[in-house]
């Protein structure tokens, strides 16, 4: 059975610090995606990765997956108080491209 | 592209009712949606997976005489809650892939459904 952990769960942060969110899952899958919940909204999809070594970045986000680790990290570069969301990872199954997911990382930063 | 719309975005209905959620994707075709359901404070819960023109696939412990989804075509998915109880408000969620696509793309997501049951 597929799972899926991200760590921290919950990660409170000054404004133009670094870090990282790290997500393990269980079993093979060469499939993982990122996405942000800001509170009440639905979910926006942020980096979709596909394979070993993949390195996605869109502004001070960045994202990377290695599969031999099972292990993606999504790295917040020089915090900015907007980042403040939930950041998910989910990972594909492999079966009916149903998404396994993490818990979620609940970010806040502060100015 | 990509989109998927939910409606409602909001609704407070009282116990021993029945609410249908609406799904679209409004421009591309899905041959599958997911329905999530989201407590507070914590992750997406599938609760099943919709088939166009068959029937929904319930994960355990989801009662598939209370949450009726229909995927008549391959733009439109529902869920009805029917006889609603409190215990059901929940913020709900719809998701759907471009067909063809395979896991390639990533799920585009409704905007939800906050569901109040009274």
């Amino acid at each position: 059975e597929l799972k899926v952990e991200q760590n921290p769960l919950f990660l409170s942060m000054q404004e133009g610090k670094n870090y990282t969110i790290y997500c393990n899952y269980s079993t093979t899958s060469d499939r993982l995606y990122w996405y942000r919940q800001d509170p009440g909204k639905s979910l926006e999809s942020l980096f979709v990765l596909l394979s070993n070594g993949a390195v996605k970045q869109e502004g001070r986000l960045m994202a990377s997956l290695d599969t031999k680790a099972r292990l993606s990290t999504l790295h917040i570069t020089a915090a900015v108080h907007d980042l403040s969301a939930t950041y998910f990872c989910a990972v594909d199954d492999g079966s009916n491209y149903q998404l396994i997911w993490g818990a979620g990382t609940k970010l806040i930063i502060k100015p | 592209g990509a989109v998927v719309s939910q409606h409602p975005s909001r609704v407070i209905c009282k116990s021993g009712t029945s609410v249908k959620i609406e799904c679209r994707s409004l421009d591309f075709q899905a041959t599958t949606m997911f329905w999530y359901r989201q407590f507070p404070k914590q992750s997406l819960m599938l609760m099943a997976t919709s088939n166009e023109g068959s029937k929904a696939t319930y994960e355990q412990g989801v009662e598939k005489d209370k949450f009726l989804i229909n995927h008549a075509s391959l733009t439109l998915s529902t869920l009805t809650v029917t006889s609603a109880h409190p215990e059901d408000s929940s913020f709900y969620i719809c998701s759907a892939r471009p067909r063809g696509r395979g896991g390639r793309s990533p799920l585009h997501f409704g905007n939800g459904t906050r569901l109040t049951v009274t």
